[in-house]
């Protein structure tokens, strides 16, 4: 499968706990991006990671969102102590680097009880 | 702040009648026009990238154009497998490799 996975694909946490969102890039590609999708809204970009790098977090939250995407392995998305506010779709895409077009993947749908 | 609107928010055809979504876009410094299909439960499919007015693309029954204000989405004679909902996204040139969405055209295609 060439394409960008994501897992897991539904998560279900209670308030206060941890959610870990992983996502593997198509093979070849450097460049890792998530987005966020809220029911009736358009996606809204949060992170920009190189291998080892954060280059552009403009679009994260400032408290309880963070993100890696280390040298080998997954990007994760991490958010701590969730509110029922960080339910939505959490979509990963890649890029081999800026002039080629992003390859998404299916997503996480984050649902906070 | 890059702003991509598109309009409109659904659009129900039948079968074999063609239309065009639009996108408008205030974006500093276009450097892409994107076209993404996403259905439902998945993410967005790629279609087409745009970088300069007077472009147009083709694949299949979509045709994407674009303009230094607006994109156009067209439809040609729609088959019920293309019921999606269409984004459209803009890149600029102080938004790192950003994409900015538009909330969707929900396109469905009656038979």
């Amino acid at each position: 499968n060439a394409g960008v996975m994501q897992n897991p694909r539904h998560l279900v946490r209670r308030r206060g706990q941890e959610a870990r969102l992983r996502c593997s890039p198509v093979k070849g590609h450097s460049h890792v991006y998530w987005y966020r999708q809220l029911p009736e809204e358009g996606l809204k970009f949060m992170v920009y990671l190189q291998k080892e790098n954060i280059i552009d977090e403009s679009g994260m939250p400032k408290e309880r969102f963070s993100a890696e995407f280390p040298k080998e392995g997954p990007s994760i998305l991490r958010i701590q102590q969730v509110v029922r506010g960080d339910s939505a779709a959490y979509f990963c895409a890649s890029s081999r680097d800026s002039n080629y077009g992003y390859t998404f993947g299916s997503g996480t749908r984050l649902t906070v009880v | 702040e890059d702003q991509v609107t598109q309009s409109p928010e659904a659009l129900r055809l039948q079968e074999g009648e063609s239309s065009s979504l639009n996108c408008s876009y205030t974006v500093s410094g276009l450097r892409g026009l994107f076209w993404y299909r996403q259905d439902p439960g998945k993410g967005p499919e790629f279609l087409f990238t745009l970088y300069s007015a007077g472009e147009e693309k083709e694949k299949e029954r979509l045709k994407a154009t674009l303009t230094k204000k607006e994109s156009f989405l067209h439809i040609t004679a729609p088959k019920p497998e293309d019921s999606a909902t269409y984004l459209c996204a803009a890149r600029g040139r102080f938004g790192n490799e950003k994409l900015t969405f538009g909330t969707g055209t929900r396109l469905t295609i009656i038979p």
